[in-house]
This record gives structure tokens, C-alpha cells and sequence, in this order.
């Protein structure tokens, strides 16, 4: 079945400490790739997207993604966190047989940042 | 402020009342999405409008729901008889372009609360 799938719904980090979240998904072919980030009460707010090309992506906030196709992977990383990045993570894909850019979004990872 | 706006922000209901959202996108954006967010949960897809053509509904998208996009500006989502299964975050986004490697800006969406 075409999927995305977080697998850490929480995760907590110290200040200053490095991040990764990881990101999986299930389709026939490639889709285009997308990592966005919700803070409390707010909308979605795009952090990096991967259409093709190089597979290290940047991204704002001092995020960074990278495609790997033979795992199926987009994980997100960050080499130092800040206590402002707190917030729900969300992993999302645009499969490349709908054209019309609908996103299918994973179940979220939840970052904790200890002081 | 040039970014999507939803409106209302919040909404309490009644079971068994009808509701309706407005959202307008990105002036320029020829597309508009709309998705639905449960608590703990990711986004899940609802529908989309290509200017005023609504051309995908999802599954999820029942009877009870229904989305316009006049003059493929601002849209509107009815949802008729709520139930409280209907509690959920709704969220509006829109893009510019024809493919799926699009980026979605969202709103802040709009939290509807059927007792």
C-alpha cells in the first residue's frame, strides 16, 4: 500500500544537541518529497522539498534532508537544536502519477527540546 | 499579509448544525487545497480546485461535505448535519502550477469543535 511513515511519534532532544527525524515512504516510483514543520495553533510552514537533482537538500532554520532512493528514505536533520524548534514535524510526499499536487502526510514526529 | 487566511479561527457547533469555512489563498495561486487534521494525526487530503474547476475529492470527502471555488478565488467549505467525528482541524492551502512539484502554502486553519 503507498504510504509515508514516521516512525517516532515523540522524540526529545537536549539544546544544542544534533536531530534527525526519519522519514519513510512506500510508492511506485519516486514522488516529490516535502518536510514541513507546525508549531503550536499554527499552519504548516514548508522547512525543504526534494524534486530531483542533488540529495542533500537545504532547507530554512538550518534544516537539512536527504533523499536516499534505495531506502526509500527522506530524513531530516539539524546539527544543533534550538529550544524554538519545538514543534510537530511532518514528512510528505506528491505522488508523481496525481498531477495536481495533493500531499499525502505522515503521522508526524513530536520534537521536545530539554533545556 | 499576503499568505492564505481562514476564517473563522475556531468554531463550536451544535451536532446536526450546518458550517461553513472560507478561505482565501495566495492572490495568484491557481490552485487551492483543502485537508483535514485529527488530533495526534497528519493531514489528510480532501479535496482541490485548479482556478474554479474542483478536480479531485477524497474519499473522506462524504455527502455532507461540499467545497466551491467561485470565480476561482476565495473557497468555501459547507460541511451540513455535523457530527462529532467532524471535530477536527480544517486546513486550506494553495500553490501556483500545473504538476505536482508544487509548494503548498497553508493557512492557519480552522478548528471545529461539534458537541
Amino acid at each position: 500500500a503507498q504510504s509515508v511513515t514516521q516512525p517516532d511519534i515523540h522524540i526529545t532532544v537536549s539544546e544544542g544537541a544534533s536531530l534527525e527525524l526519519r522519514c519513510n515512504y512506500s510508492y511506485g516510483a519516486t514522488p516529490y518529497l516535502f518536510w514541513y514543520v507546525q508549531s503550536p495553533g499554527q499552519g504548516l510552514q514548508l522547512l525543504l522539498k526534494y524534486f530531483s537533482g542533488d540529495t542533500l537538500v537545504q532547507g530554512i532554520k538550518g534544516f537539512e534532508a536527504e533523499f536516499k532512493r534505495s531506502q526509500s528514505s527522506f530524513n531530516l536533520r539539524k546539527p544543533s537544536v534550538h529550544w524554538s524548534d519545538a514543534a510537530e514535524y511532518f514528512c510528505a510526499v506528491a505522488p508523481l502519477y496525481n498531477q495536481g499536487g495533493k500531499l499525502i502526510f505522515g503521522q508526524g514526529t513530536e520534537l521536545s527540546v530539554k533545556p | 499579509d499576503t499568505g492564505v487566511s481562514q476564517d473563522p479561527r475556531h468554531k463550536i457547533t451544535k451536532r446536526g448544525q450546518n458550517v461553513t469555512f472560507r478561505c482565501d489563498p495566495i492572490s495568484e495561486h491557481n490552485r487551492l487545497y483543502w485537508y483535514r487534521q485529527t488530533l495526534g494525526q497528519g493531514p489528510e487530503f480532501l479535496t482541490y480546485f485548479q482556478n474554479e474547476a474542483q478536480l479531485e475529492k477524497s474519499r473522506l470527502l462524504s455527502d455532507r461535505f461540499s467545497a466551491e471555488r467561485p470565480k476561482g478565488s476565495f473557497s468555501t467549505l459547507e460541511i451540513q448535519r455535523t457530527e462529532q467525528g467532524d471535530s477536527a482541524m480544517y486546513l486550506c492551502a494553495s500553490s501556483l502550477g500545473t504538476g505536482s512539484d508544487t509548494e503548498a502554502f497553508f493557512g492557519q486553519g480552522t478548528r471545529l469543535t461539534v458537541v
